[in-house]
């Protein structure tokens, strides 16, 4: 089992451009869950998917984010424009129908300068 | 006011001492409690899940909850160094499958 798979590491990247952090659940796991981690908010739930169906989105933070799951192994975050605020790390998550709690990915960590 | 509550410390422990960690929440209709470890530049590791009244062990880690008070703790027995880390707590509602974390409690363990 190779775990949650998050690509890339670490990104530093200047303001205004686009970033796509990527992402690729368990195999079997069928609810993924794109998380945000700073030192001031803590972890904050982006948006989470069932089946490749985003089910709450509420927590993205504003039109310049957005998610997608095109399959049941490979899902994206992507910002654009990005901004200073955004740097934080981001953590994927997978789990079996959202049961016995989640299995994280190492996360990328994203700089905005 | 924040869903799930944890003091943030750094919660000062000696080596072979037992660590009480505390976590209180807010939402009736959560259903299921989990903890978490994250070491620094780490993810997040789960370490234990309760979903009734009472108590579960599970080597040096044992974890409570009582839903009448929404209070969950843990305590980690006999800490030792390699315990140093944040320790996330984690509610689950009944509404959806979404964990929502408290802010975490970081734990030193002092040799």
């Amino acid at each position: 089992d190779a775990g949650v798979i998050q690509s890339p590491r670490h990104e530093v990247t200047e303001m205004g451009q686009e970033v796509t952090l990527r992402c690729k659940p368990i195999s079997g796991h069928n609810s993924l869950f794109w998380y945000r981690q700073t030192m001031m908010r803590g972890l904050e739930l982006l948006i989470y998917f069932n089946n490749n169906v985003p089910i709450d989105d509420s927590g993205m933070p504003e039109d310049r984010f957005s998610a997608k799951m095109p399959n049941a192994s490979f899902s994206t975050l992507k910002i654009q424009p990005s901004e200073p605020r955004d740097s934080a790390v981001y953590f994927c998550a997978s789990s079996r129908d959202g049961t016995y709690g989640y299995t994280f990915g190492s996360g990328t960590r994203l700089t905005v300068v | 006011q924040k869903e799930v509550e944890q003091n943030s410390g750094p919660l000062s422990v000696p080596e072979g001492a037992i660590a009480s960690l505390n976590c209180t929440y807010s939402d009736r209709v959560s259903q299921s409690f989990f903890w978490y470890r994250q070491y620094s530049g780490k993810s997040p590791e789960l370490i234990m899940s309760i979903y009734s009244n009472g108590d579960k062990e599970d080597g040096r880690f044992t974890a409570q909850l009582n839903k009448a008070s929404q209070y969950v703790s843990l305590l980690i027995r006999d800490s030792q160094p390699s315990d140093s880390a944040t320790y996330l707590c984690a509610a689950q509602g009944a509404a959806g499958n979404k964990l929502t974390f408290g802010g975490g409690t970081r734990v030193l363990v002092k040799p």
